[in-house]
């Protein structure tokens, strides 16, 4: 089991649907983050949450809404998105720079969306 | 401007042979950390390997290194004996200001492993 799980691993939704990706850490981190991969992009960093307060809003649009109950879940409202936002979706958790740490992320396996 | 610029956006190499990713930064911060990732087609992005800007050696793990040219602004990632499990993309990352905990990603290099 990977210490970030993320579903659904493919989602398939229209213009008008709403629907919201999940992801759950099992590693004790307080640090979450959304980050949106487009093909021949660069990874773009949407959200960060810390200790479940919101950090960094990258200038997302409002289709786009992040939730996070807790330190362990992370979601990502959507609704009337738009084809251009079809991507992968990689969530990651991160213990920060505390003790010594480097900061690196621990990501996720991705949700893959398609926007008809 | 960029960054992060990754040149090569795919390479071809033959198994075990030596590889290496390019990866060049700005920043004008004194302190940051320089990552790379490994992401198979699976999508999962795997953590190699840190470089942090006062590390006087380079970093290594295992069969990855890290060539840190700190005057060039340089990260380049050497993969020694390259396996057919290494065919993946992989990004380089930034992360500027300790204390500021995003990470800047490049756009990535296709890494192919041919038997």
């Amino acid at each position: 089991e990977t210490g970030v799980t993320q579903t659904p691993r493919h989602l398939v939704m229209g213009m008008t649907n709403k629907k919201s990706l999940k992801c759950e850490q099992h590693l004790g981190h307080n640090a979450m983050y959304w980050y949106k991969q487009s093909a021949k992009k660069p990874l773009e960093l949407m959200f960060v949450y810390n200790f479940k307060e919101q950090t960094e809003n990258n200038s997302v649009p409002s289709r786009f809404s992040p939730e996070c109950p807790n330190s362990s879940h992370l979601f990502l409202h959507l609704h009337t998105l738009q084809p251009e936002d079809s991507a992968l979706y990689l969530c990651a958790s991160s213990q920060g720079l505390a003790g010594g740490h480097t900061g690196e992320l621990f990501f996720g396996e991705g949700s893959r969306l398609t926007v008809l | 401007a960029q960054k992060i610029t990754q040149t090569q956006p795919g390479m071809f190499v033959q198994e075990k042979e030596a590889v290496t990713l390019d990866c060049t930064y700005d920043t004008s911060d004194q302190s940051y950390g320089l990552f790379w990732y490994k992401q198979p087609s699976s999508g999962e992005m795997i953590f190699l390997i840190y470089q942090g800007s006062y590390d006087e050696q380079n970093a290594t793990e295992g069969r990855y290194s890290l060539n840190f040219q700190k005057a060039r602004k340089s990260a380049n990632l050497v993969i020694s004996a390259s396996q057919l499990g290494d065919s993946a993309m992989y990004f380089c990352a930034m992360r500027e200001n300790f204390g500021n905990e995003k990470l800047t990603f490049g756009t990535g290099t296709r890494l192919t492993i041919i038997p």
